[in-house]
């Protein structure tokens, strides 16, 4: 059964405090890694799609890394409109998507 | 461009009561997923419909069933409402059946009491 952990499930950061957040995945035949961004009431937004190892992708103060095991969303001086519930999701070979239980962000000015 | 519309967006039902929500996919899509979002925790995946067939479905017991129409939205219907479908109720949207990312709508908040 394909699994995904998030960690930590909550983070404070101050306005321009750089951290990282940790998504593991034990997916049979990955087809790719997603990272979305989902505010209260909400539907989930698109960030990003990693479907190999040591690929990188980046935008704004974002940027996600992928390994074999995790993949990590690196936030660069953050601001408050970055404060979200931070969800990724594992795509396998059965193509259903996996969601972590999401890492909630407040970064505080 | 119009995204992921769903409707409607609040709804209170009585346990055992029958509820049908739905959604119009993002222009260009026509792929449709619905997904259960319980407090706190992420979406879980209920099913996926492509060409107006079910695709691939999730561990959902058969109260859960879907629709999808020529002009690719679909309907999620649920039978026999229990206290723990409470949720909010996802539905995404997506190109073709593979692996391209998934465009979401914002949900109908679904209440059982």
């Amino acid at each position: 059964e394909d699994q995904v952990t998030q960690s930590p499930e909550a983070l404070r950061l101050q306005e321009g405090e750089s951290s990282s957040l940790n998504c593991s995945y034990t997916v049979s035949g990955l087809r790719g890694l997603f990272w979305y961004r989902q505010d209260p009431g909400k539907g989930p937004e698109f960030l990003f799609t990693l479907y190999s190892a040591g690929e990188e992708k980046e935008k704004e103060r974002l940027k996600a890394t992928l390994t074999k095991k995790e993949s990590f969303l690196h936030i660069t001086a953050p601001k408050p409109e970055d404060s979200a519930t931070y969800l990724c999701a594992a795509l396998g070979s059965a193509r259903q998507l996996t969601f972590g239980s999401g890492t909630q962000l407040t970064v505080l000015p | 461009d119009a995204g992921v519309t769903q409707s409607p967006t609040h709804l209170i039902k009585t346990r055992g009561q029958q509820v049908t929500l739905r959604c119009s996919p993002k222009s260009g899509h026509d792929t449709v997923s619905w997904y259960q979002q319980a407090l706190g925790q992420g979406p879980q995946f209920i099913f996926q419909y492509y060409e107006e067939e079910e695709r691939q479905r999730g561990n959902f017991p058969d109260r859960f069933s879907g629709h999808q129409f020529p002009n690719y939205s679909s309907e999620l219907n649920v039978n026999a409402l229990l206290l723990g479908d409470s949720a909010l109720y996802l539905c995404a949207s997506s190109s073709g059946w593979g692996d391209s990312p998934l465009h979401f709508g914002n949900g109908t908040r679904l209440t059982v009491t």
